[in-house]
């Protein structure tokens, strides 16, 4: 299967600074790219879908100003946490899919924490 | 509007028996309908998938699926199930543009 990379793996932040989650696509071009966060024990939530070159396309209830996303090329997406709260601490999850493929391919996840 | 139930939340299998996960869908057509395994910490595995055509899918690690479609279900089965099959276990359901996930079933496997 194709084979996504996040980093880091995970990261923490002070309350009010900003963080930076990449998103990559190691052997595929990803023409779409989606961002998913996960609470413990629960499922994944999708926060936005992102399509390379275009803006992001958010779900209902996810702050765009607080959660900006940006797909600049066919391999990274970048997931950026402004102004981080402790209530935004949670397991963060990419996924990218393909031209050649339907299915979504997951990165291994990325862990912050807002002390 | 389109919907994942998985109604076990926790199922506990003997080394070596059978499993069977349960995956029920609402969706407005026919979705296509993927089986994921997270193990603790990490990201999702692709286990299986189905878009159309032969409705008894197989996946990786032994596993396969039946897509239902009188019963709108895709359960996930596999015939002798190893200790390192535990993991958490999501059924999800969608389209070209977005996926739903059921809640998950935890599998833990007794000795």
């Amino acid at each position: 299967g194709a084979v996504v990379s996040q980093h880091p793996s995970w990261v923490i932040c002070k309350s009010g600074t900003s963080v930076k989650i990449e998103c990559r696509s190691l052997d595929f071009q990803a023409t779409t790219m989606f961002w998913y966060r996960q609470f413990p024990k629960q499922s994944l939530m999708l926060m936005a879908t992102s399509n390379e070159g275009s803006k992001a396309t958010y779900e209902q209830g996810v702050e765009k100003d607080k959660f900006l996303i940006n797909h600049a090329s066919l391999t990274l997406s970048t997931l950026t946490v402004t102004s981080a709260h402790p209530e935004d601490s949670s397991f963060y999850i990419c996924s990218a899919r393909g031209l050649e493929f339907l299915e979504q391919y997951f990165g291994p996840g990325t862990r912050l924490t807002v002390t | 509007a389109q919907s994942v139930t998985q109604p076990d939340i926790h199922i506990t299998v003997s080394e070596g028996a059978s499993l069977e996960l349960r995956c029920n869908y609402s969706y407005g057509a026919t979705p296509y309908l993927f089986w994921y395994v997270q193990s603790p910490g990490q990201g999702l595995q692709l286990l299986l998938k189905y878009f159309s055509g032969d409705t008894l899918v197989q996946g990786i690690k032994g596993f396969e699926a039946e897509f239902k479609r009188s019963q709108s279900s895709f359960n996930l089965r596999k015939p002798s199930v190893h200790w390192s099959d535990a993991a958490e276990y999501f059924c999800a359901v969608g389209n070209d543009y977005k996926l739903s996930f059921g809640a998950g079933t935890t599998v833990t496997v007794r000795a």
